[in-house]
């Protein structure tokens, strides 16, 4: 398996702009998480589904931000308009989540810069 | 809901030496608490995880100890060497306990430096 996929890697766009992230998770796993790491606040949880259905959306900023999972193959998480302070580095992570927890794989990442 | 503290948020230490890194948790139902090692741009990897009916987990020269009692769980490596030199996060999950989906809640993260 390639393991988790994210597009783009690198997205830089001005402040306004509409910024659409993408996620393959790993085949297989029925639970996908967004997160955001800045230097400042760490590694945050923006949301995650569960067999594509959005369990906890309560870590997503405000309504600028926006993710759907529309089969369990793909996600997006989308920001519109985008702002300055929306500039992180964004994970994409899956795992097949039993009742005793297990591991979440994280894709690249995509480095978001607002300018 | 859970809450995960780590300390130290920075730890230096010579080569050889032995670095511990340790978290506690809130929520007592959690029941599974891994660590990630995230080195410079890059993503974060499990390094090692333990599950809350084993009291401690090793593998080479990293070992971790749960105490479900005080809640608190403790990454342990020895022998450090300079490519030990990253971001460790700790984090702790209810798997589908609860509610949970398996959501991760992580430690804010320990910057470890290994001189050589």
């Amino acid at each position: 398996d390639a393991g988790v996929i994210q597009s783009p890697r690198h997205e830089v766009t001005e402040m306004g702009q509409e910024v659409t992230l993408r996620c393959k998770p790993i085949s297989g796993h029925n639970s996908l998480f967004w997160y955001r790491q800045t230097m400042m606040r760490g590694l945050e949880l923006l949301i995650y589904f569960n067999n594509n259905v959005p369990i906890d959306d309560s870590g997503m900023p405000e309504d600028r931000f926006s993710a759907k999972m529309p089969n369990a193959s793909f996600s997006t998480l989308k920001i519109q308009p985008s702002e300055p302070r929306d500039s992180a580095v964004y994970f994409c992570a899956s795992s097949f989540t039993t009742s005793g927890g297990n591991e979440q794989f994280f894709g690249p990442g995509t480095r978001l810069t607002v300018l | 809901g859970e809450n995960v503290e780590q300390h130290p948020s920075t730890l230096s230490v010579q080569e050889g030496d032995s670095a511990v890194i340790k978290c506690t948790y809130s929520d007592s139902a959690s029941n599974y608490f891994p660590w990630y090692k995230q080195e410079l741009g890059k993503r974060p990897q499990l390094i090692i995880d333990i599950r809350s009916n084993v009291g401690e987990k090793k593998d080479q020269r990293i070992a971790v100890t749960l105490n479900k009692t005080a809640k608190h769980f403790s990454l342990h490596i020895t022998e450090t060497q300079p490519e030990d030199s990253a971001v460790y996060f700790c984090a702790a999950s209810l798997g589908s306990l609860g509610g949970s989906q398996g959501n991760l809640i992580f430690g804010k993260g320990t910057k470890l430096s290994v001189k050589p």
